[in-house]
């Protein structure tokens, strides 16, 4: 079945901090890959999708890159600020209608100020 | 714009009582309808989906069921809970095109005592 791995479950970063999360994923058909965040107490929301590969998807300083030699994708940023604290997840939606979104583990982001 | 609501925001439940949460999506018609449930401090895990109206799949079995009684209302209840059923409960929509994200809604937290 449809799967995807988060390789880091907590990352702790000072500001200015370049962030980096790693996902890969597994699946027999076309993917549409996301990156969600969320935040204490609240539904996840979707901060990037990524449907092409070898492209960039960017919002909010975060950028996405998805390589679909190796079937991994990459939420990076820069300078992260203490605001950007949160979890985020990566996951997947196969491509066919009925197709279920996939979430990684999740990687809880500490920024320290 | 659509909306999304989910009630209650919070329960404390004693174990073997019923239990029942709702979602209401106002702002899109015939959307794909979600239940997900997120363990404190873990990952989402996919319940249930509805295409359409009265019709409900399961994903994973946790002695819960799902009902979609209006084409904007899914309803997750349960004639007795465990507490493992404890967790924060989120509802979403998607439209029905492959690829298409997911919305959440805020969420209702459930403690079983």
């Amino acid at each position: 079945g449809d799967s995807v791995i988060q390789m880091q479950g907590q990352v702790t970063l000072s500001e200015n901090d370049f962030l980096f999360i790693n996902c890969t994923y597994s699946t027999t058909g076309y993917p549409t890959l996301f990156w969600y965040v969320q935040y204490s107490g609240e539904g996840p929301q979707l901060l990037l999708q990524v449907t092409t590969a070898n492209n960039k998807g960017s919002s909010r300083g975060f950028e996405a890159t998805y390589d679909k030699g190796t079937t991994s994708f990459h939420l990076q940023k820069t300078s992260v600020q203490e605001i950007d604290s949160a979890v985020y997840y990566c996951a997947m939606r196969e491509g066919n209608a009925g197709a279920k979104l996939t979430f990684g583990g999740g990687t809880r982001l500490t920024v320290r100020p | 714009a659509q909306t999304i609501h989910q009630w209650p925001v919070a329960e404390i439940k004693a174990v073997g009582s019923p239990l029942s949460l709702g979602c209401t999506i106002k702002g899109k018609s015939s959307p794909n309808l979600y239940w997900y449930w997120q363990a404190t401090g873990g990952t989402l895990q996919q319940l249930f989906y509805s295409i359409t109206v009265g019709q409900v799949e399961s994903v994973v079995q946790l002695n819960l069921s799902a009902s979609r009684p209006k084409d904007d209302q899914f309803i997750l209840s349960t004639e007795k809970l465990l507490l493992s059923h404890s967790g924060f409960y989120l509802c979403a929509w998607s439209l029905r095109g492959a690829g298409s994200d997911y919305t959440f809604g805020s969420g209702t937290r459930l403690l079983v005592i």
